[in-house]
């Protein structure tokens, strides 16, 4: 089955750079369709969709967090990685990555279970 | 970016009433790729519907989604005690995919 796992700090500090891991299983990056997104979610606030990575590497990124972010895959690990720069304590929310599949077009059908950021100094 | 809005924001019913919530694009969502998703407190978001109107896997067919174009809309024809959530819609026709602000079904 499909698993979907988030890792990486709890706490950065303002102006520091957020690096988050998604470590997966049970789907290849490499499989035609496929893509892994991260979200996020402020607390007590709604979701947000901030980037996307393509199996034939593509990129798509929110356009109000373009130029801080970036995706990465590495499918011989089964893992994607985004960083997000100049963090400010706004950023402090969960953070989930998510699958998807053209091929069953049914958007983000399989969610890792989130990882609290709080940015603080 | 196509902006999502949901109405209502919050919804207060009491178990075995219809829901009916409701998800209104700013431009026609391609494909009428438009899912809806199930939040709990504590929980990561749970696909219900895909393509509009498709329910996913495991999905108890009290959840129905329907519309096209920039009008959809999710009912839940008899409110059980584990549907209170808060349920967000998501287009991902086009590039950024973008979600509404949620609507909290709440219990009267």
């Amino acid at each position: 089955q499909i698993t979907l796992k988030e890792s990486g700090p709890t706490l950065v500090k303002p102006t520091q750079t957020l690096t988050l891991t998604c470590t997966f299983s049970g789907f290849s990056l490499s499989s035609s369709g496929v893509g892994v997104s991260w979200i996020r979610q402020p607390p007590g606030k709604a979701l947000e969709w901030l980037a996307l990575i393509y199996w034939d590497d593509d990129k798509r990124y929110s356009p109000s967090l373009n130029s801080r972010l970036t995706i990465t895959k590495d499918t011989s690990k089964n893992q994607v990685v985004l960083t997000m720069t100049n963090m400010d304590p706004r950023d402090t929310a969960t953070y989930y990555c998510a699958h998807s599949d053209w091929g069953v077009a049914a958007g983000l059908d399989y969610w890792g279970q989130g990882t609290l950021v709080t940015v603080s100094s | 970016e196509i902006v999502l809005t949901q109405s209502p924001g919050t919804l207060s019913l009491s178990p075995g009433e219809r829901a009916t919530l409701s998800c209104r694009a700013s431009q026609s969502v391609g494909g009428s790729y438009l899912a809806w998703y199930q939040q709990k407190p504590g929980q990561a978001p749970r696909l219900l519907i895909y393509g509009a109107s498709s329910r996913a896997t495991g999905i108890p067919d009290r959840f129905s989604g329907s519309g096209s174009g920039t009008d959809f809309t999710l009912t839940i024809s008899r409110l059980e005690p584990e549907d209170f959530a808060v349920y967000y819609c998501q287009q991902y026709g086009s590039s950024p995919w973008t979600f509404g602000q949620g609507t909290k079904v709440e219990i009267k």
